[in-house]
């Protein structure tokens, strides 16, 4: 256990639903990134906060994906009208500013879009 | 083209003997590099963390290498157990910017 919590651990939506995925990260981290990965595939950036302040978002953050962190703490991810592509896990981490290289990763959550 | 190709994509071995992956990047400069394991269904761990300026790291079984002049590195699993079953990912941290760029992974799997 890296001290990286997410919640929840599976969901299974049909397509065109909504869904939502917390991130809590290690208590003292400003840092907080979430990445997608596909079967097979090793994890792809998405964005990332520092505090409240989402810094950098990928190109593969459509307009269907949206991320806060509005009190700098836990963080989550909302995919809107869910396609069959979306089907992945979603992991998060969490670092320090002075570590950064250093992020620990939570035990993601596993999205099947049906 | 990734930054950070991984070989054998896959591999099985039986319980008991040793292994090596390998990892190739492109990325320059890098801050450091990472080995992770990542158990199905699970986030990745750490296990081994190398700056430019190291050339081998070991953590109980698992050794890793870097050659940072070739841009190559490996990790050594000795007298692998079923438990090493996993995948394993090779991160090349940039510099400046500490983005992670990872591989796409080894799927290991050690049969009794």
């Amino acid at each position: 256990d890296t001290g990286v919590s997410q919640d929840p651990r599976h969901k299974i939506t049909k397509r065109g639903q909504n869904v939502t995925f917390r991130c809590d990260p290690i208590s003292e981290h400003n840092r907080l990134y979430w990445y997608r990965q596909t079967l097979g595939q090793g994890p792809e950036f998405l964005t990332y906060f520092q505090n409240e302040a989402q810094l950098e978002k990928s190109r593969l953050l459509s307009d269907r994906f949206s991320a806060e962190r509005p009190k700098g703490s836990f963080s989550t991810l909302e995919i809107q009208r869910t396609e069959q592509g979306d089907s992945a896990m979603y992991l998060c981490a969490s670092s320090l500013v002075a570590t950064a290289d250093e992020q620990f990763f939570g035990p993601g959550t596993r999205l099947t879009v049906l | 083209k990734n930054q950070v190709e991984q070989s054998p994509q896959s591999l099985i071995i039986l319980e008991g003997k040793n292994c090596t992956l390998q990892c190739n990047y492109t990325v320059s400069p890098f801050s450091n590099l990472r080995w992770y394991k990542q158990d199905t269904g699970r986030g990745p761990v750490s296990l081994t963390i190398m700056t430019f300026s190291e050339n081998t790291k070991s953590n109980g079984r698992y050794t890793a290498t870097l050659d940072a002049d070739t841009k190559q590195s490996s990790l050594h699993i000795t007298a692998s157990q079923l438990s090493d079953s996993a995948s394993y990912i090779c991160v090349v941290i940039s510099s400046g910017t500490y983005k992670y760029i990872f591989g796409t992974g080894t799927r290991l799997k050690v049969l009794a």
